[in-house]
């Protein structure tokens, strides 16, 4: 089982639409949760980050954790054409320094 | 502006070759860290420094080595033994944890290193 999974994609949405965007994690001792985007050839960049259960907004994205369930989700509303990109989940457990990414869910979204 | 700066943005390696990846932040972070990201796949940790002069190993350290004589630099060497080193190298860095909870890295814009 990998530390951290997502969904590949590719996820297409409609211009417009909600992406919904989910990781999982294995290590129950897990802390801190972060969500980047990386644009093709590009290097990754933060979107958000989560701490706590619950949900998180920031502008047009919401980051939602649930710890029992071991899963945390990036929802984009409005979802524009430069949102296209892949998205990936990032996990720390406390006190550790080195970061547990998912491999990335490639998401479209078409005009 | 604050930033970390990767060079060079491409490299190339002959067989048999020690190249150098040079990673600079002034941003004043302590931890800094290297990844490796394969097509298709997450990013993976090579080594990684908490503070100066102290760096530890993380998963696929085997054919690479760093140094961390300043705390604004944290240079990548990928060595002859690294047989299979083309990918694309990450360099981040961050502020200590605080409050008990970790920060988030932050990335420079990475170098590609090729096989000749």
């Amino acid at each position: 089982q990998k530390e951290v999974e997502q969904n590949s994609g590719p996820l297409s949405v409609p211009e417009g639409a909600i992406a919904s965007l989910n990781c999982t994690y294995s290590d129950r001792g897990s802390q801190s949760f972060f969500w980047y985007r990386q644009y093709s050839g590009k290097s990754p960049e933060l979107i958000m980050f989560i701490y706590s259960n619950g949900d998180k907004e920031d502008g047009r994205f919401t980051a939602q954790l649930n710890k029992a369930s071991q899963y945390v989700s990036l929802l984009i509303r409005d979802s524009q054409p430069s949102d296209s990109a892949t998205y990936l989940c990032a996990v720390k457990r406390g006190g550790d320094n080195d970061m547990r990414f998912g491999a990335g869910t490639r998401l479209t979204v078409k005009p | 502006d604050g930033g970390i700066t990767q060079s060079p943005k491409y490299l190339f390696r002959k067989e048999g070759q020690n190249v150098t990846l040079s990673c600079e932040q002034n941003l004043n972070h302590d931890a800094m860290y290297w990844y490796r990201q394969d097509p298709g796949q997450g990013l993976r940790l090579i080594y990684y420094s908490q503070i100066v002069n102290d760096f530890q190993k993380g998963d696929i350290a085997e054919g690479y080595s760093v140094s961390r004589e300043k705390k604004e630099s944290f240079p990548l060497t990928v060595t002859s033994a690294q047989k299979n080193p083309t990918a694309f190298y990450l360099c981040a860095s961050s502020i200590p944890t605080v409050g008990g909870l970790n920060q988030p890295q932050h990335f420079g814009d990475g170098t590609r290193l090729s096989i000749l």
